[in-house]
């Protein structure tokens, strides 16, 4: 199993472009998550998912999109690039059930974005 | 609304030496699980420990384990042994048990001198 994976590694947009940042997990996990790390700080979620075609605002959704369509993928789109959205973007996903929950969210390798 | 303090932004440790890390959070839920992740230079962010508030019992991984205080809401981390390889920032991190979303603190940047 490849994990999460999240591509592009590093990506340098002008302000007002868009770009699409992309995920895969191949773990059959029902919940993915998207949070920014800004420098020297924590993560912060952006947007979740609990399966595809559910998708919630997490705690800094502003400036961001998202979509599930699959139970694989979980693009997020920066539509209108600011400098204030130059971070570091995670991927992450988990399983949850009613019978079995496993709490531990997998994490991808991370996507570095700069805008200028 | 969930909140996670990491006091200490930097600690530094001999090779082979203990350290402990400091993680307070405040929250009026009673079941939650509590983490700590560990992100070296390459980023990436990998489990260390987890523990479910229900079990008194301090949950332990190897050289690594928490001294966990509901009462005082308080999770500490404990490296023993510490290795070159465990220099890392160090993230505490909150989810209730009714919820999967992650609530980070704002990490503490370990080092490990040789």
């Amino acid at each position: 199993n490849a994990g999460v994976t999240q591509t592009p590694k590093f990506r340098i947009l002008k302000i007002g472009q868009s770009m699409t940042l992309q995920c895969t997990q191949d773990m059959n996990h029902n919940y993915m998550y998207w949070y920014r790390q800004d420098p020297g700080m924590g993560l912060k979620l952006i947007y979740y998912s609990v399966g595809a075609g559910i998708t919630d605002k997490g705690e800094v959704p502003n400036g961001y999109n998202v979509s599930r369509s699959t139970t694989e993928d979980f693009p997020l789109r920066l539509e209108l690039a600011a400098p204030s959205q130059t971070s570091v973007y995670f991927c992450a996903s988990s399983y949850r059930s009613g019978v079995r929950n496993q709490e531990t969210q997998y994490f991808g390798p991370g996507t570095r974005l700069l805008v200028l | 609304a969930q909140t996670v303090t990491q006091s200490q932004p930097e600690m530094s440790v001999q090779e082979a030496e203990t350290v402990t890390l400091s993680c307070t959070y405040d929250t009026s839920e009673n079941n939650y699980y509590l983490f700590w992740y560990k992100q070296p230079p390459s980023r990436q962010m990998i489990l260390v420990i987890r523990q479910e508030a229900y079990k008194q019992q301090n949950a332990t991984e190897n050289r690594f384990s928490v001294n966990f205080q509901k009462a005082a809401k308080s999770f500490s981390l404990k490296i023993s042994d510490s290795q070159l390889g465990d220099t890392a920032m160090y993230f505490c991190a909150f989810m209730k048990h009714v919820d999967s979303r992650l609530t980070f603190g704002e990490g503490t940047q370990l080092t490990v001198n040789p």
